[in-house]
């Protein structure tokens, strides 16, 4: 069993929809929980860095934590084409163990006009 | 913002050929630096970790002699590919971290091993 799995979709929305994309995890050591943003052939790029249980916002990004449940998500407002992209979500159980923290494998998101 | 670059961007060589990919963080000085790879439709997979100045650390499973890192600066880390094969193509990536787990990614490079 992977310690971080995602769905990897296809995820396909029309324009101004809300857009919702989950990781589950196993371990409950987790305590930092990584969104990313990945562009196709490109680098992947931190949306969101949330510390334990709760929400975070950020724009029109919303990420959520579940350690009961351990589960993860990031919600998408009103969403755009520039949106589309692959998600990729990763966590960490100590502050100082990044390059360590597992990805899922990447949900990957289609906003169409 | 955190920049990473990475070179080249994309090349194509003939198997049998070394590779050497760069990646530089441009507006910081990385503690860390890791190397990924990534196939179509897959995530990022961690190869190794790079201190400045040391040796470096190795997932299970990759060639240390294969994929040869050397971090000379804490702005700089390559990535040499010895005697590339087709099996080698694929997406590289590498990252670059003051010390907490926050990454910056580079843009990647496209390596395809003909």
């Amino acid at each position: 069993q992977k310690e971080v799995e995602q769905d990897p979709g296809p995820l396909s929305v029309p324009e101004g929809a809300i857009v919702s994309l989950n990781c589950t995890y196993s371990n409950s050591a987790f305590q930092y929980f990584m969104w990313y943003r990945q562009y196709s052939r490109k680098g992947p790029e931190l949306l969101m860095y949330t510390y334990s249980s709760g929400n975070k916002e950020d724009g029109r990004f919303t990420a959520q934590v579940d350690k009961s449940s351990k589960y993860i998500s990031l919600f998408i407002r009103d969403s755009q084409p520039s949106d589309s992209a692959t998600y990729l979500c990763a966590m960490s159980a100590m502050s100082t163990n990044a390059g360590k923290a597992p990805f899922g494998d990447g949900t990957t998101l289609t906003v169409k006009p | 913002g955190a920049v990473v670059s990475q070179h080249p961007s994309r090349v194509i060589c003939k198997s049998g050929t070394s590779v050497k990919i760069e990646c530089r963080s441009l507006d910081f000085q990385a503690t860390t630096m890791f190397w990924y790879r990534q196939f179509p439709k897959q995530s990022l997979m961690l190869m190794a970790t790079s201190n400045e100045g040391s040796k470096a650390t190795y997932e299970q499973g990759v060639e240390k002699d294969k994929f040869l890192i050397n971090h000379a600066s804490l702005t700089l880390s390559t990535l040499t590919v010895t005697s590339a094969h087709p099996e080698d193509s694929s997406f590289y990536i590498c990252s670059a971290t003051t010390g907490g787990n926050e990454q910056f990614f580079g843009p990647g490079t496209r390596l395809t091993v003909l």
